[in-house]
């Protein structure tokens, strides 16, 4: 069974924090992708990686940056947290051909 | 940018009727389409994909559409059950976007026993 997994399902955070959300696959995935869900827009992306210590901005990337130095983990980093960031998070990996993508359980992050 | 929006926000629909889920898409050179289940608490489920050299596709209860001439993508569920209430998004990837995938902003399915 494929596997995407998130290191945590609820975390609370101060504004100001350095915050790190780590995700891990089991699928020998190229690409890797950060997204931030919120009620009526949908999925977001912040960041993507397509291969070990290489990343590329998305849609959203103010606030953020993220970290590949292994193949099947990708973290994001929220520098200084701020409540404007209190949102689920998805963290997804797939193959770099066009094709689907499979996503962790979500970390619902509270910032107050 | 991109843009993927679904017609509803929300859909009520009794049980063992079948639902429909539209979801229009703005990027004519969109090559692959994605839906996604989503049920609460969870992270999105792969449910069915399509390619755009073809206009249907057929699973197990599911079926999707394309019309690329109006570029638009249906998602039809067959004598829908309780278990089938969820936010199901759709989304659509191209090689001219980098393996990004744009993701419409959901419809809530409820099905009512």
């Amino acid at each position: 069974d494929v596997k995407v997994t998130q290191s945590s399902r609820y975390l609370v955070k101060r504004t100001g924090e350095k915050v790190f959300l780590e995700c891990v696959q089991d699928m020998d995935h190229e690409n890797m992708f950060w997204y931030r869900q919120d009620p009526g827009l949908g999925l977001r992306l912040i960041y993507f990686s397509y291969d070990v210590k290489m990343k590329e901005k998305g849609d959203i990337p103010e606030g953020y940056s993220v970290s590949r130095e292994k193949k099947e983990r990708f973290s994001l980093i929220l520098e200084s947290a701020s409540t404007n960031q209190t949102s689920m998070y998805l963290c997804a990996s797939s193959f770099p051909l066009v094709t689907e993508a499979f996503f962790g359980q979500g970390t619902r992050l509270t910032v107050v | 940018g991109e843009s993927v929006g679904l017609h509803l926000p929300t859909l009520s629909v009794q049980e063992g009727d079948n639902s429909i889920i539209n979801c229009a898409y703005s990027n004519s050179a969109s090559d692959y389409f994605i839906w996604y289940k989503q049920e609460s608490g969870k992270g999105p489920q792969f449910i069915i994909d399509i390619r755009s050299n073809m206009d249907k596709r057929q699973g197990q209860r599911v079926t999707v559409l394309l019309n690329k001439t109006v570029k638009h993508l249906s998602l039809q569920i067959a004598a829908t059950q309780p278990g089938d209430s969820a936010v199901y998004f759709c989304a659509e990837n191209s090689a001219n976007t980098g393996n990004q995938f744009y993701f419409g902003t959901g419809t809530s399915l409820t099905v009512i026993p």
